[in-house]
């Protein structure tokens, strides 16, 4: 069975500080795909990247990065110099080989303070 | 281009009523999918479709839920009778494949409160 977990339950930082999410996940599948999605107050979920199990490469987008390790099964995600509008919740989610069924973590909810 | 569209955005019901909730995907995706949020149990996939047939519909509650597409731009998800655990967050997404490559979009969601 696949399964996602989100240790942290919730995360308070002032801004500008940087912040990590965890996400390890477990899954037998040799070919799987590891996403993180963003919901903010508004509730909508919003897609910020998706990593396939060949490509171990970090990934940075501006102020965002993420760390992919097949070794410890994590794909770690960290807010540089966090922004008060990066206050939302972050679920981390896998999906295996065949059919596209993703499997989500419970989330973490941050919270930047001014 | 437009998104993933839900309506409505809140639904507030009486226990035993029926409800409908719909979700027109994306032009161009052959794949949707439902979902359910809750504070107990996160968010779960309750069914999705291809091509307008449904494929896996094992998350499926119970047989007050039930899940149509008629078409390529509209799905519907019936609770018929709805129950105070139905409140919840449910999410349309679709995507352009079934390739776990693919991304999933997802709507704004309707929150359904059953009183």
């Amino acid at each position: 069975a696949q399964k996602v977990t989100q240790a942290q339950t919730e995360i308070s930082v002032v801004e500008k500080e940087d912040v990590t999410l965890d996400c390890v996940y477990e899954t037998r599948d040799t070919t799987y795909y590891l996403f993180w999605y963003k919901q903010p107050p508004s509730g909508e979920l919003v897609f910020l990247i998706r990593r396939n199990s060949f490509d171990e490469q970090n990934e940075i987008s501006g102020r965002y990065s993420w760390n992919f390790q097949k070794s410890t099964s994590s794909f770690n995600f960290t807010i540089t110099a966090s922004q008060v509008v990066d206050s939302a919740v972050y679920f981390c989610a896998l999906s295996g080989q065949g059919a596209q069924k993703l499997v989500f973590g419970q989330g973490t909810r941050l919270t930047i303070n001014p | 281009d437009a998104g993933v569209i839900q309506s409505p955005r809140h639904e507030v019901t009486e226990m035993g009523q029926e409800v409908t909730l719909r979700c027109k995907p994306i032009s161009g995706h052959d794949y949707l999918f439902w979902y359910r949020q809750t504070m107990m149990r996160g968010l779960e996939l309750l069914i999705y479709f291809n091509n307008n047939v449904p494929i896996d519909d094992s998350g499926m509650p119970e047989d007050r839920f039930s899940a149509k597409m008629p078409n390529a731009s509209f799905s519907t998800l019936k609770i018929q009778p709805s129950e105070p655990r139905d409140s919840a967050v449910y999410f349309c997404a679709s995507s352009s494949s079934g390739l776990s490559t693919d991304t999933q979009y997802f709507g704004p969601g309707t929150r359904l409160t059953v009183l």
